[in-house]
């Protein structure tokens, strides 16, 4: 099993441009998380899927926008990319049947914005 | 606010000694508390969960501890090396099904 598997791994953007990061899990699993972590920040939730066709705002969701393709597939789309969302982001996942429940982390994609 | 905290210094200890890292929670009581180790440049990977009526879990080297009266959680490295070298994340959960991080806590493990 590949578990949590994120694409790209590193990425530079401009200001104003777009992209798509990319999350899938192997695993079945129900629930599925996109979060960012910044020196001295943490890592902080963007966004949350709780099952296949439901998304939820996290603490920081300013700026992207995500979809829950299936259950395998959770995208994060920025739209207008800002040197604010330089960062490191996450893709998790967990069950979400069981509980409590760990959750499992992806590679990460390091984004630059210029 | 429902926080939680770790110490942000660096813990620099030497190998075979015990490493000790602070969780510290406000303002609530969390049913469980989670604990994961991040790699440079990785993702953060489960090592332990203790539930809030468990005093201590043990891992191999490892052992948490979780104090409700003084809303704490400790993480014991025993007989740490230096592959041990890493940070450590204490985790809440909230909401439905979400875990809250705190900032971690780095560990150098000097041979």
């Amino acid at each position: 099993n590949a578990g949590v598997t994120q694409t790209p791994k590193f990425q530079v953007l401009k200001t104003g441009q777009s992209m798509t990061l990319q999350c899938a899990q192997d695993m079945n699993h129900n629930s599925m998380y996109w979060y960012r972590q910044d020196p001295g920040m943490g890592l902080r939730l963007i966004y949350y899927s709780a099952s296949e066709g439901t998304t939820d705002k996290g603490e920081v969701p300013n700026g992207y926008n995500v979809s829950r393709l299936n259950k395998r597939e959770f995208s994060l789309r920025l739209e207008s990319a800002a040197p604010s969302q330089t960062s490191v982001y996450f893709c998790a996942s967990s069950d979400g049947t069981v509980y409590p429940n760990e959750q499992f982390f992806g590679p990460g994609t390091r984004l630059t914005v210029l | 606010s429902q926080k939680i905290e770790q110490n942000s210094e660096a813990l620099n200890i030497q190998e075979g000694k015990t490493a000790t890292l602070t969780c510290n929670y406000t303002n609530y009581s969390p049913a469980y508390l989670q604990w994961y180790r991040q790699d440079p440049g990785r993702g953060p990977v489960f090592l332990l969960l203790i539930r809030e009526n468990e005093k201590e879990k043990r891992k191999e080297r490892l052992k948490v501890t979780f104090d409700t009266t003084l809303k704490q959680s400790l993480f014991h490295i025993t007989a740490s090396q230096p592959a041990d070298s890493a940070t450590y994340l204490c985790a809440r959960p909230y909401g439905n099904n979400r875990l809250a991080f705190g900032k971690g806590n780095q560990v150098v493990v000097i041979p």
